[in-house]
């Protein structure tokens, strides 16, 4: 119930293209969902991120499409460029409780590797 | 220096030794994590460490000793290694650990070879 299911393993996309991206999650209690970029020999990222109240959030090229009934949210990269080239992860956050304390709990993706054809 | 800084890079190690990841991060954040990235699987969540607390080890063998002497520094120790332990491990550090919404800043990471 703790996973979050991405899709598909790997992606390629002409330049120019628009890139898709699944996530879907099974946890109601999940209330944060970011997504990470992450280039090789690098950490991952912060790209975007929605909250369940939202369907819908874009920053430039990127947008979050959020389905809290189907439990599904999507990643969209628009005019997709060479330089998009990288790994995505979805996450799901949840608080959590250990010992006593509270803290944000992440749940990530197996992530997706965008190739960018120019 | 800004954000979070992992050291070393690369580590080759033999399964009877004993070595140490460092992670120090420079954004005067209150929580700061390990986790464990093998390819083709999710980031695994090994510890969270809130206000110098430890307040989760993600059942993780004994042969990974985390430390968190403040807010800016946290170590993994590591002992008698297994070959599967092999992996890139990615220091983390969020503004407040208890929000659930708090953004993850990652290092660039240790890419670790047990032989």
């Amino acid at each position: 119930q703790q996973q979050v299911k991405q899709s598909p393993q790997s992606l390629i996309v002409q330049k120019g293209g628009i890139s898709i991206i699944n996530c879907a999650y099974e946890n109601t209690a999940f209330d944060y969902f970011p997504w990470y970029q992450q280039f090789p020999g690098k950490g991952p990222a912060l790209l975007i991120a929605i909250r369940p109240d939202v369907s819908e959030k874009k920053e430039g090229r990127f947008t979050i499409s959020f389905n809290k009934s189907a439990k599904q949210f999507s990643l969209h990269i628009m005019d997709s460029q060479p330089g998009d080239s990288a790994t995505y992860f979805c996450a799901a956050s949840t608080p959590s409780n250990a010992g006593g304390t509270s803290y944000g709990k992440l749940t990530f993706g197996q992530g997706t590797i965008l190739t960018v054809h120019p | 220096e800004t954000g979070v800084t992992q050291t070393p890079r690369h580590l080759v190690m033999g399964m009877t030794n004993k070595k140490s990841l460092k992670c120090e991060q420079h954004l005067g954040h209150n929580a700061m994590y390990w986790y464990k990235q093998s390819a083709k699987k999710p980031l695994e969540l090994m510890f969270v460490y809130s206000l110098e607390e430890r307040v989760e080890n993600n059942s993780v063998p004994s042969r990974f000793s985390p430390e968190c002497p403040n807010s800016s520094h946290l170590f993994l120790h590591l002992h008698t290694l297994q070959p599967e332990d092999s992996a890139l491990y990615l220091c983390a550090s969020s503004q407040d650990g208890h929000r659930a919404n708090s953004p993850l800043h990652f290092g660039n990471g240790t890419r670790l070879t047990v032989t």
